[in-house]
């Protein structure tokens, strides 16, 4: 159980197009999803937290007109990276939580990652 | 300011030893912690994970440690194996905190495991 997909799990653009990466909970529901970025031999960086029928929540410095996140279902949130540019090449992981979790606790699985680049 | 650390890049330990990874953190609003273990080009995965209220959690060959007085946390693999070699990342949350649930992450220790 707790399996968390993501697609693409690779994708290379031009720089000015924009990308979509999915992440899906596969078999539990998740009100909140998360998106990091990792850089080479750097550890993970929260850049947005993802509600279900909400608004998310961008950490400092992350352009939120960028990184358009969407979370329409209690299973799905997607990233668009809008405009892409070569600096924006990364490996993008999605996380979420179970729902329904005692709200001491806080498990959060994580999608196996997509790994951007941009030309 | 680094609020989880992680002082160790690397470890090294032989085949069924034990294998002990620390952790240190700043902020005592902390309440849950998490381990991870990560494999490069992949998402990390969870191991085992220990809520502020309690000071061990078991989970097969893996066992956490917490120690709020001195706010560092361990874990324990016994006996290790091959195929536990990976970086091995340590997260933290301020689940009563209102925090969202946000994880802060220690930046990993990478273990090797030889045979």
């Amino acid at each position: 159980g707790a399996v968390v997909s993501q697609h693409p799990s690779r994708v290379i653009c031009k720089s000015g197009t924009s990308v979509k990466i999915e992440c899906r909970s596969l078999d539990f529901q998740a009100t909140t999803m998360f998106w990091y970025r990792q850089f080479p031999k750097k550890s993970l960086m929260l850049m947005a937290t993802s509600n279900e029928g909400s608004k998310a929540t961008y950490e400092q410095g992350v352009e939120k007109d960028k990184f358009l996140i969407n979370h329409a279902s209690l299973t799905l949130s997607t990233l668009t990276v809008t405009s892409a540019h070569p600096e924006d090449s990364s490996f993008y992981i999605c996380s979420a939580r179970l729902s329904g979790r005692a709200l001491l606790r806080n498990e959060q699985f994580f999608g196996p990652g997509t790994r951007l680049t941009v030309l | 300011d680094q609020q989880v650390k992680q002082n160790s890049p690397s470890l090294s330990v032989q085949e069924g030893r034990i294998s002990i990874l620390n952790c240190d953190y700043t902020n005592s609003m902390f309440d849950y912690f998490l381990w991870y273990k990560k494999y490069p080009a992949e998402g990390p995965t969870f191991l085992i994970s220990i809520s502020s209220i309690k000071d061990k959690n078991e989970d097969g060959r893996f066992t956490v440690f917490l120690n709020k007085s001195a706010k560092h946390l361990s874990l324990h693999i016994v006996p290790s194996q091959p195929g536990d070699s990976a970086v091995y990342f340590c997260a933290a949350s301020a689940v009563r905190g209102g925090s969202n649930y946000k994880l802060t992450f220690g930046k990993g220790t990478l273990l090797t495991v030889n045979p």
